[in-house]
């Protein structure tokens, strides 16, 4: 059974980095979304794609973070000059993007932690 | 500026009682809500959901109640199992961007045996 699956899932970098982190969603789900978890705190909406477009970028806190779904599948979010305010839970979820049916399905997260 | 809210992080229930969770928003123009249930090392998974235009959605134990005048909603299990311990989280968006939900804090409940 095909959830969505996120590698790593856990990741280790250093200050001022890059990193990557890729999403996989269910097969034939056309939104994905992108979420950042900090201790403690409920997912923090960051962006979502509706095929292969960004329909709303708003949560990305700044230009150092960029997400792409070149084909409308996979997903990768991609984090220029790491800081470690950065560190967190990142998850990806998918949908069928219908209005009304607001189930998002989760993958397990990436842990990601800025020394 | 948190739109929805969940001010008890903790909730501690003996098996077969009542389990009372809730979640309270700010922002009028949610019309859609979701709860969500989380184990420790996964992801949220849905649990129910109810749309503005009802007050009140049941599936098996769980029922959510929803007063848009107070802008509050509650999440309801009915018997509480040990299985049921898990964090929750609610969550809402509005209809002109409906993909976009906005979190509460969560509610981390313990179901006692």
């Amino acid at each position: 059974g095909a959830g969505v699956s996120q590698t790593p899932s856990n990741k280790v970098t250093e200050k001022g980095k890059y990193v990557e982190l890729r999403c996989d969603p269910i097969s034939g789900h056309t939104a994905l979304y992108w979420y950042r978890q900090s201790l403690g705190q409920g997912p923090e909406f960051l962006i979502y794609f509706q095929g292969t477009g960004a329909a709303d970028d708003s949560g990305l806190p700044n230009d150092r973070f960029f997400a792409v779904r070149p084909e409308g599948s996979v997903s990768t979010l991609k984090i220029q000059r790491t800081e470690r305010g950065d560190s967190a839970m990142y998850l990806c979820a998918s949908s069928l993007g219908l209005a009304g049916t607001g189930e998002q399905f989760f993958g397990p997260g990436t842990r990601l932690t800025v020394l | 500026d948190q739109q929805v809210k969940q001010n008890s992080p903790s909730l501690s229930v003996q098996e077969g009682r009542i389990s009372i969770l809730n979640c309270d928003y700010t922002n009028s123009m949610f019309d859609y809500f979701l709860w969500y249930k989380k184990y420790p090392a996964e992801g949220p998974t849905f649990l129910i959901s109810i749309s503005s235009i009802k007050d009140k959605n049941e599936d098996g134990r769980f029922t959510v109640f929803l007063n848009k005048s107070a802008k509050h909603l509650s999440l309801h299990i009915v018997p509480s199992q040990p299985g049921d311990s898990a964090v929750y989280f609610c969550a809402a968006s509005a209809g002109d961007n409906f993909n976009k939900f906005y979190f509460g804090s969560g509610t981390k409940l313990n179901v006692k045996p």
